[in-house]
């Protein structure tokens, strides 16, 4: 069974400064790694994924995401934030057994970036 | 092009009724998935459908929650005698195929009274 991690629940920023949202998973098996983003009244969209390769994945809107095997992390972040980016913020992981794609996603608990100006 | 779309966008229900949830997954994506977001807490996999069939139901929570997806194309998720544990906006997501990103709809919020 896998799980994930989000500590933070909540994390305040201060309009343009660099932001960090954590995210840990455990597997007994090799994973693939998501970060998606919920604006308000709306649905899903896909930040970014790690499937293979380099560890430093770079996605959407200026957003990036490091995978640690070792810490099994796979930490969010932005050097500079805007107020459109006040959202909530889904990690979710993949069973690497499904054949390379997303079966079910397990989501961690979400955590809301709100940015103060 | 048009994205998952999910109707309705609101329901309630009363305790014990059945009610009928769907969503029309983006054109030409044979897989669709079910998730349910309780408040405060991460969409939780319900259901995976390849196709017509069911590739992995072992996220329904029981044999009240039902899913079909006859045409391969549009899906209905079924609870029967609903409980006001099973308020929670259910999110429907679909992709080109298994090995593809997921594409969510803005899901159905469904409360029991």
């Amino acid at each position: 069974a896998q799980s994930v991690t989000q500590l933070d629940s909540q994390v305040p920023v201060f309009e343009e400064a660099p932001v960090e949202l954590r995210c840990n998973y455990s597997s007994s098996v090799s994973v693939y790694l998501f970060w998606y983003v919920q604006y308000p009244n709306q649905g899903l969209q896909l930040l970014l994924k790690y499937l293979s390769g380099s560890t430093l994945v770079k996605g959407i809107n200026g957003f990036e995401a490091e995978f640690n095997k070792s810490q099994t992390s796979f930490h969010l972040r932005k050097p500079s934030v805007h107020i459109s980016d006040t959202a909530e913020y889904f990690c979710a992981v993949s069973d690497l057994r499904s054949g390379g794609g997303a079966d079910g996603l397990t989501f961690g608990k979400g955590t809301h970036l709100i940015i103060q100006p | 092009g048009a994205g998952v779309s999910q109707t309705p966008s609101n329901k309630v229900t009363e305790k014990g009724k059945y009610v009928e949830l769907r969503c029309d997954p983006i054109s030409g994506h044979t897989a669709l998935y079910w998730y349910r977001q309780s408040l405060g807490q991460g969409p939780e996999f319900l259901i995976y459908f390849q196709g017509t069939g069911a590739a992995d139901d072992s996220g329904l929570p029981n044999d009240r929650f039902f899913a079909v997806r006859p045409e391969g194309s549009v899906s209905t998720l079924k609870i029967q005698r609903t409980e006001r544990g099973d308020s929670a906006v259910y999110l429907c997501a679909s992709s080109l195929n298994k090995l593809s990103e997921q594409y969510f709809g803005p899901g159905t919020r469904l409360t029991v009274t």
